[in-house]
């Protein structure tokens, strides 16, 4: 079954400091994967997906992340962080011959501490 | 930019009562979801909707839970009676197929509090 892990439900860092949330995902068949972002009280916005292109995806606000096949990870960083990037942040993976529903991680609480 | 679009933004309700939720997708989206998100956990789908067709119910309570999209436009999902469990933040999203890759959109949420 094709599930997704998100190591660490909170995570804090300095202002300026690099960004570096973890998401790990099981899947038989090629997987695409997702970041989402949530502010409090809002739905979800789309930071980047991988979808069997570059293995270096870049979204916005300066997120990145790397499909890396022989870890089955895709974690998204940013080099320097800001107080804004305080926000709830989701992995998710579909997988093709599915219908292209999501499978989402836990989330991880990012903090950012001025 | 095109939203999803969805009311009422909070709900309270009392347990045993019955509640609605509506949502209207990105115009000419043909797949249209439901999540449900519990406080402290990542959403997960309730059903999906190809078009007014349901391709995935699998996890929805079928007891109390009812969901349809009469058009292939907008959709409403139905809970009654409702339980305490059921608090929790209703997620509507919608995307142009039903294709892994394709990117999900999704709109504000309906907060449920079911006292």
């Amino acid at each position: 079954a094709q599930s997704v892990t998100q190591l660490g439900s909170h995570v804090s860092v300095s202002e300026g400091a690099l960004v570096l949330l973890r998401c790990n995902y099981s899947s038989s068949v090629p997987p695409y994967l997702f970041w989402y972002v949530q502010y409090p009280n809002q739905g979800l916005q789309l930071l980047l997906k991988y979808t069997s292109a570059a293995t270096l995806v870049k979204g916005i606000n300066g997120f990145e992340a790397e499909f890396k096949k022989s870890e089955t990870s895709f974690h998204l960083t940013k080099p320097s962080a800001h107080m804004s990037d305080a926000a709830e942040y989701f992995c998710a993976v579909s997988y093709g011959g599915s219908q292209g529903n999501l499978i989402f991680g836990k989330g991880t609480k990012l903090s950012v501490k001025p | 930019e095109a939203e999803v679009a969805q009311s009422p933004r909070y709900k309270i309700t009392e347990k045993s009562q019955a509640v609605a939720f509506w949502c209207d997708p990105i115009s000419g989206h043909a797949t249209l979801y439901w999540y449900r998100q519990i406080l402290g956990q990542g959403p997960e789908l309730l059903v999906q909707f190809q078009d007014e067709s349901v391709v995935d119910d699998s996890q929805l309570p079928k007891d109390r839970f009812s969901a349809e999209r009469l058009k292939g436009v907008d959709s409403t999902l139905k809970i009654q009676p409702a339980e305490l469990g059921d608090s929790a933040m209703y997620l509507c999203a919608s995307s142009l197929e039903p294709s892994p890759g394709n990117t999900i959109y999704f709109g504000e949420g309906s907060w449920l509090t079911v006292v």
